[in-house]
């Protein structure tokens, strides 16, 4: 019963490296998010999907990339890494809803490190 | 604008005293309100949900938190506090307006023996 699983847990980066988070889901939810998680600024959508190949911006969509080929993985991607995303990721899913009524499940993070 | 205001950083509570975990919310359309627990170096889980129906709602863990329209509020309590909840309490609003899930800032729990 693995719910909401990100790999990796901790990554270290240096000022200009890539990456690719990945999250995946088994409970077949058609909705997928990435949140990044700030002191004192609660969790801040970055991109969401509503279905298998699609993908839209959330409110701080800059400096990420996402991809949804498959329902169940939803991939996040650094193209060039600054100290700023230096936080914790977040995935999350949820089933289908009427907009956004539908409670969310949630990974147990990604702690990366920019430096 | 859509948001969650949760007034209190931190709150500290003896175990076994009375907690209330305040939450205010602006939203356009019709609000599904939400409460999730975060326990350090975890996700956040599901305490509680308010759809429709009756205003005080019952979820895991003793919690209960109380849907008031008139105020723009759903403040969560819990009758006695175990030194286990000890963790930061995030509410939220979704609903009919969009696909995005607005968070609080959220509140952290410490709990004195």
């Amino acid at each position: 019963n693995a719910g909401v699983t990100q790999t990796p847990k901790f990554r270290v980066l240096k000022t200009g490296q890539s990456m690719t988070l990945l999250c995946a889901q088994d409970m077949n939810h058609e909705y997928m998010y990435w949140y990044r998680q700030d002191p004192g600024m609660g969790l801040r959508l970055i991109h969401y999907s509503v279905g298998e190949g699609t993908t839209a911006k959330g409110e701080v969509p800059d400096g990420y990339n996402v991809s949804r080929l498959k329902k169940q993985n939803f991939l996040l991607g650094l193209e060039s890494a600054a100290p700023s995303q230096t936080s914790v990721y977040f995935c999350a899913s949820s089933r289908q809803g009427v907009g956004q009524n539908q409670p969310q499940h949630f990974g147990d993070g990604t702690r990366l490190s920019i430096l | 604008a859509q948001s969650v205001t949760q007034p209190d950083i931190h709150i500290t509570v003896s175990e076994g005293a009375s907690l209330e975990l305040r939450c205010n919310y602006s939203y356009g359309a019709t609000p599904y309100l939400f409460w999730y627990v975060q326990s350090p170096g975890q996700g956040l889980q599901l305490l509680l949900k308010y759809f429709s129906g009756d205003t005080l709602v019952q979820g895991i863990k003793g919690f209960e938190a109380e849907f008031k329209r008139s105020q723009s509020s759903f403040n969560l309590r819990k009758p006695s506090v175990h030194w286990s909840d000890a963790a930061e309490y995030f509410c939220a609003v979704g609903g009919t307006g969009g696909f995005k899930t607005i968070f609080g800032a959220g509140t952290r729990l410490f709990v004195k023996a």
